[in-house]
């Protein structure tokens, strides 16, 4: 059974700081990883989907990483904004039931200005 | 106009109603999903429909009875629910149920009491 970790449950740090949230999962025969965003109350914005092919993607501020064999992955922001304050969840898509996705606990990030 | 919109936003209901969950997707994508969110636990998938044939039952009591009459909709409908099915419930689609983006809708809150 895919199990998702994410480390810290919580993180604050001043405004323009970067940093990176981290998520390990248990069986690496995955086929993607997707991170999203979620504000309180709120559905989830999807931020990146990496394939199991890929090592990493970025969209602007964000970049997210892939290490399968070690069952991690990362997403580093940079130069952090009050708005990015939100939970930060990822998703693992298994090769054996892709349909279904396993979501980790999410890292709560608050940005101070 | 979202991608996926849901209604109603809140809902509260006696553990004697009948009531439904309604989602749609603008977005022409052919998979749909319903994942429910409960304070201090990980997303749980609960269904999947993949070109409108449910593909995914993930365990859950028939209390719960999804409906997807074609590829734009989906339905929850909720009948005898108890007050620990109160949750956020979230509709999502993709284009596929395999390697593709998840997109998410805001959310149902149900209060069952």
């Amino acid at each position: 059974k895919q199990e998702v970790t994410q480390i810290p449950a919580a993180l604050s740090v001043p405004e323009g700081e970067n940093l990176v949230l981290n998520c390990s999962f248990t069986d690496s025969a995955i086929y993607n990883l997707q991170w999203f965003r979620q504000d309180p109350g709120k559905g989830l914005t999807s931020l990146l989907l990496i394939q199991s092919s890929q090592r990493e993607q970025t969209s602007g501020r964000l970049n997210a990483s892939l290490d399968k064999s070690s069952g991690r992955s990362t997403l580093y922001i940079a130069a952090s904004q009050p708005g990015d304050s939100a939970t930060y969840l990822c998703a693992v898509r298994l090769r054996t039931n892709a349909g279904k996705s396993t979501f980790g606990d999410g890292t709560t990030l608050t940005v101070k200005p | 106009e979202t991608g996926v919109t849901q209604t109603p936003r809140h809902l509260v209901m006696g553990m004697t109603n009948k009531k439904s969950l309604k989602c749609e997707q603008h977005l022409g994508h052919n998979a749909m999903y319903w994942y429910k969110q409960s304070a201090k636990k990980p997303l749980e998938l609960m269904f999947v429909y993949s070109l409108e044939e449910r593909v995914e039952n993930n365990s859950v009591p028939s209390r719960f009875s999804p409906e997807c009459p074609n590829s734009s909709h989906l339905f929850l409908h909720l009948h005898t629910l108890q007050p620990e099915d109160s949750a956020l419930y979230l509709c999502a689609s993709s284009q596929g149920a395999s390697g593709n983006t998840i997109y998410f809708g805001e959310g149902s809150w149900l209060t069952v009491v």
